[in-house]
């Protein structure tokens, strides 16, 4: 079965560069959420999106941004990177067809580096 | 607030011992549970979901984990563990948007 593809699955920055992370949800899914994963942490949401519409906002930095597309792919833009950027990215997505159900399948991730 | 608990930070257990992660939520309403584990480095495993229905729910590798919502608790259990089992498992919940993971608990095997 499709899973979620995250894409690139490794990335290197200087500080102050930015970093655009893709992430491609499982076919007819309509929900796209990105959480954040820093080294020894558990994952903190960051943003949601519903069919294209932004549905929910965590701690998120002003710096990074969002959307998604019209084929139900998301793009996380993050900008003036920090040291403290330097996570593992998960990208998840579910379909809100049934009321109530929300089951969120987790991409491989995308590793941040940070220099 | 919502919140996830898991109080150990750290578990150790002899192989082929049986196994038990705690975990506790604070919700207004039952979320919908979860546990995850997570090998250093690598992504996020689902082991096991519970939704509504029987509270003892079965998952993968072993595992099942209970339901109790007079406790507000949801611990993963195994009779007996592997030396591959060593990792991070965190407990989740969510209800109909973001998940909220626990802190996780790293378990360590001894052989």
């Amino acid at each position: 079965a499709a899973g979620v593809i995250q894409s690139p699955r490794h990335l290197i920055k200087e500080k102050r560069e930015t970093a655009t992370l893709k992430c491609y949800p499982i076919p007819r899914h309509d929900t796209v959420y990105w959480y954040q994963q820093g080294p020894g942490q558990d994952p903190q949401f960051l943003i949601s999106f519903y069919e294209k519409m932004q549905s929910d906002k965590g701690s998120i930095p002003d710096r990074f941004s969002a959307q998604q597309f019209s084929d139900y792919h998301s793009e996380l833009n993050m900008s003036s990177l920090e040291l403290g950027d330097s996570a593992l990215y998960f990208c998840a997505s579910s379909w809100l067809g049934v009321a109530g159900l929300n089951e969120q399948f987790f991409g491989p991730g995308t590793r941040l580096t940070v220099l | 607030a919502q919140s996830v608990t898991q109080p150990d930070i750290h578990i150790t257990v002899s192989e082929g011992a049986s196994l038990e992660l705690r975990c506790n939520y604070s919700y207004g309403a039952t979320p919908y549970l979860f546990w995850y584990v997570q090998s250093p480095g690598q992504g996020l495993q689902l082991l096991l979901k519970y939704f509504s229905g029987d509270t003892l729910v079965q998952g993968i590798k072993g595992f099942e984990a209970e339901f109790k919502r007079s406790q507000s608790s949801f611990n993963l259990r195994k009779p007996s563990v592997h030396w591959s089992d060593a990792a991070e498992y965190f407990c989740a919940a969510n209800r109909d948007d973001k998940i909220i993971f626990g802190k996780g608990t790293r378990l360590h095997i001894l052989p």
